[in-house]
């Protein structure tokens, strides 16, 4: 079956850098989209961006251009999400997650999903 | 970017009852709109894709209808499992946007 594994929590202080990662397993990973998608405590979801892993194809939501890196090394089959600088409102969830559907980006919305991860960012 | 409304923000059935949630799109999004279903301390779970397709695994209680701007999740008998939060979720264009989410909570 399909795995996304993310790396565990995180608490950092504010202006700190952090990288957090999702690895797919069991599944050709260079071939599928993988999307992030933010979710605030006690919030709604929120898309910031999708990379495809095959050739670093990345698109980003206006919203959290310039704020974060979308990445991905498919040579073990991970892909990243980055802050060179946190603040205290990038504390929530971050989950990755992947479509069905191989190929034409992330048609179809995202069947699998990681774990997510918890980043908690104060001072 | 396109702006997806869900209504009502907090919906109250009971269970067996019919549950009708809503999602509007400020502009076209053609077919491309999703429905995820969110439960408490998990990660969100794809139920309706393509507006009206269901995912692998989802019980044919759920359906989905709508295209353009107007889209409808329906549960058509409540049970314990499906109180949670519904978000729909478009595919039609950058960047990738949510609703805000309908509550579905027991009556």
């Amino acid at each position: 079956e399909v795995q996304l594994a993310q790396s565990g929590a995180e608490v950092k202080k504010p202006g700190e850098s952090l990288k957090i990662s999702c690895k797919g397993s069991r599944y050709s990973f260079n071939s599928y989209w993988i999307g992030w998608v933010r979710q605030m405590p006690g919030k709604g979801l929120e898309w910031m961006g999708i990379i495809y892993p095959d050739d670093s194809d990345t698109r980003y939501s206006p919203s959290f251009q310039g704020q974060v890196t979308i990445s991905a090394d498919k040579s073990i089959s991970t892909a990243y999400l980055q802050w060179s600088s946190l603040k205290a409102s990038d504390t929530a969830m971050y989950y990755c997650a992947r479509p069905d559907f191989r190929g034409d980006y992330d048609s179809g919305g995202y069947f699998y999903w990681g774990q997510g991860t918890l980043v908690t960012v104060s001072s | 970017e396109i702006v997806m409304t869900q209504s009502p923000a907090t919906l109250s059935v009971s269970p067996g009852e019919r549950a009708t949630l809503s999602c509007r799109a400020s502009q076209s999004v053609s077919g491309n709109l999703a429905w995820y279903q969110q439960k408490p301390g998990q990660a969100p779970r794809l139920l309706i894709y393509g507006a009206s397709t269901r995912a692998t695994g989802i019980p044919a209680r759920f359906s989905g209808s709508g295209s353009g701007t107007e889209f409808t999740l329906t549960i058509s008998s409540l049970q314990s499992e499906d109180f949670a939060v519904y978000y729909c979720q478009q595919y039609n264009n950058w960047p990738r946007t949510f609703g805000q989410g309908t509550n579905l909570e027991i009556k």
